[in-house]
């Protein structure tokens, strides 16, 4: 049974340009949770998505960030017009279930560099 | 604001002794609690997991004591090996309020041989 499937594992962007981060949830899993992590820190969550709906994005900041988590395909975390500031690992999670105990499991993340 | 935190950033330990990793929590309304491992490069994995109506729960030469009183979380790793060298986050969750899991800053293990 593969794990939660991130790509790319790095990603290189210039100032403006836009960075698209997918991930594919484990499967049987229909609760994705996007998160970012600087470096030395603790992850940040940003987004939480079941298929078709966007559950709870309170830590989405407000422009250039959206995510979706359509019908068919995986999870898409876009940032358009990114910033040094943006550079990170995200890292996507899955779970089964979203409101209940149960652990998230996460990917393997993509580092984002914008030079 | 409520947030989850690390005492000590750091750990160092003897190949083959035990290993403990606190962590302090604020939202007393928290009520599951996870243990993550990270190794550079790599995604949070998934350690132990421990309910607030519990105080302790055991896994492979892990174990996790919960003291709801001082709202503190901890990790035992026994017989600690190479390994084991990792950072490794608590998150808490109150799934009655929030959809996500709050993680700490992380402290680095480092296991000597």
């Amino acid at each position: 049974n593969a794990g939660v499937m991130q790509n790319p594992r790095h990603l290189v962007r210039r100032r403006g340009q836009e960075a698209r981060l997918r991930c594919s949830p484990m499967k049987g899993h229909s609760h994705v949770y996007w998160y970012r992590q600087l470096p030395e820190e603790g992850l940040k969550f940003m987004v939480y998505l079941q298929k078709e709906n966007i559950i709870d994005e309170s830590g989405m900041p407000k422009e250039r960030f959206s995510a979706e988590f359509p019908k068919e395909g995986p999870s898409i975390l876009r940032i358009q017009q990114v910033v040094r500031g943006d550079s990170a690992a995200y890292f996507c999670a899955s779970s089964p279930r979203g409101h209940t105990n149960s652990p998230l499991h996460f990917g393997n993340g993509t580092r984002l560099t914008v030079t | 604001g409520e947030s989850v935190g690390l005492h000590l950033p750091t750990l160092s330990v003897q190949e083959g002794d035990n290993s403990i990793i606190n962590c302090a929590y604020s939202n007393s309304a928290s009520d599951y609690f996870i243990w993550y491992k990270q190794e550079s490069g790599k995604g949070p994995q998934f350690i132990i997991d421990i309910r607030s109506n519990m105080d302790k729960r055991q896994g492979q030469r892990v174990t996790v004591l919960l003291n709801k009183t001082v709202k503190h979380l901890s990790l035992q790793i026994a017989a600690t090996q190479p390994g084991d060298s990792a950072v490794y986050f608590c998150a808490e969750n109150n799934w009655g309020s929030a959809r996500q899991l709050t993680f700490g800053s992380g402290t680095q293990l480092t296991v000597l041989p």
